[in-house]
């Protein structure tokens, strides 16, 4: 299967401390995407980042790819209750379709 | 309109009717994804829309399943005998360019009883 895996399934921080979120996938890819999901429903896109790069930020968020280790991570610093959610990577093989992983879902304590 | 728009938003139908869920993707964006997201679940893949051709449709988990896309516009998700395992959120996303950011819509939460 070409699924991304987040690792942990569940994180809970304080407000104001750094959240970190691994993804793991096991084949080739031709970028990497991640995305949060609030209470269920849509998805919105946070950051993609190309095979050809190694880091992105974009804000608050920080997004490492390391294609030797077929792995990623989102970094959120500063965490804030607001950013309570689950967070999915989605990986794309061959340009016609992502496959998610089951996703972190971080919860950030005020 | 200004995004995804799918619809009904919420869905109750007894086991063995068929169900038609709807996806009206950003203007302009040709690719059109179907998802399906059980509670608790990531992401399943279900199709794949370049235009009005289906190339992937490894993810339609069987013949009951079934999508059109017409004018390279709205899509439609036909299930036909639902069955309870149906149940679930099903979310369409749409993208200027097959691998680019994918927008998604709201869902359609399916409840077979």
């Amino acid at each position: 299967s070409q699924q991304g895996e987040e690792d942990p399934q569940a994180l809970s921080i304080q407000e104001g401390e750094n959240a970190t979120m691994n993804c793991s996938y096991k084949t080739s890819i031709n970028n990497l995407q991640w995305y949060r999901q609030n209470s269920g429903r849509g998805l919105v896109h946070l950051i993609l980042i190309r095979s050809n790069e190694r880091e992105k930020h974009s804000g608050r968020l920080r997004v490492t790819l390391d294609t030797s280790k077929k792995s990623s991570s989102l970094l959120i610093t500063a965490s804030r209750a607001a950013d309570t959610a689950s967070y999915f990577c989605a990986t794309d093989a061959n340009f016609n379709k992502f496959y998610f992983g089951s996703g972190t879902k971080l919860n950030v304590k005020p | 309109g200004a995004g995804v728009s799918q619809s009904p938003s919420n869905k109750v139908t007894e086991k063995g009717k068929d169900v038609e869920l709807r996806c009206d993707p950003i203007s302009g964006h040709t690719a059109l994804y179907w998802y399906r997201q059980s509670l608790g679940q990531g992401l399943e893949f279900l199709i794949y829309f370049q235009g009005n051709s289906a190339p992937d449709k490894s993810g339609l988990p069987s013949d009951r399943f079934s999508a059109e896309r017409t004018g390279g516009s709205v899509s439609t998700l036909t299930i036909q005998r639902t069955q309870q395992e149906d149940s679930a959120v099903y979310l369409c996303a749409s993208s200027p360019r097959p691998g680019a950011e994918a927008f998604f819509g709201q869902g359609t939460r399916l409840t077979v009883v």
